[in-house]
């Protein structure tokens, strides 16, 4: 089964950069993904890692190890509207469903 | 192209009501989930379905039931409902593509008095 872990809240101050740790542990691994869910909204894709190494899209990247079973997104440039859940959710392998984390609710100050 | 779609968007049941929750998607998918949301907590997997006419149980399928007759639509039923039962409920979809990412309705948030 899958045991993921993230912290449960963050917060930062606008213009700086958080990093949201993920750790897994799983009898297998077929990638990582990253979702940001803004409050009563449904959850949007935001990343994809299947190697190890590190991700970048814009503002967002995300990282992977699968060695240690960890993962992070790292937010940069933080702006308000980054004020989310994030969620760590993984795909086993031969399967196509996903486990997901609880979830790591950022709090982006001016 | 509206993606995946849910109905309603709130209901408030009365214990030992029954109710069916709809989801269709438009991107022709083969696999549709349904999940639940409990306050500060991740998605947990109710039913899910990998094509019209198979369905399966996830992590936590007792007091719903699901069909999937067309490849669109997956319907959710929810059987003498109880207090547990409120929640915010998503349906998702994805493709047999090579990550499977999951594409989510805009969930209904159910209340169970």
């Amino acid at each position: 089964g899958q045991n993921i872990d993230q912290p449960t809240e963050m917060t930062a101050t606008e213009g700086a950069i958080v990093q949201i740790n993920c750790t897994y542990q799983t009898s297998g691994f077929n990638g990582l993904f990253w979702y940001q869910q803004h409050a009563g909204e449904a959850p949007t894709f935001l990343s994809y890692n299947v190697l190890d190494g590190l991700e970048e899209k814009g503002r967002f990247s995300s990282f992977l190890s699968r060695s240690k079973g960890y993962s992070y997104l790292l937010l940069k440039e933080l702006q308000m509207k980054d004020s989310a859940s994030y969620l760590c959710a993984v795909r086993p392998p031969g399967d196509y469903k996903l486990s997901f984390g609880a979830g790591t609710t950022v709090t982006v100050r001016a | 192209n509206a993606g995946v779609t849910q109905t309603p968007k709130f209901r408030i049941l009365k214990i030992g009501q029954s109710m069916t929750l709809q989801c269709t998607q438009d991107m022709n998918h083969n696999y549709m989930y349904w999940y639940r949301q409990d306050p500060g907590m991740g998605l947990k997997l109710i039913y899910y379905s990998v094509g019209a006419g198979i369905t399966d149980k996830g992590e936590v399928p007792n007091g719903y039931n699901v069909s999937r007759s067309t490849t669109e639509d997956f319907p959710l039923r929810l059987e003498l409902a109880a207090p547990s039962q409120t929640s915010v409920y998503f349906c998702a979809s994805s493709s047999s593509g090579n990550t499977y990412e999951q594409y989510f309705g805009p969930g209904t948030r159910l209340t169970v008095t």
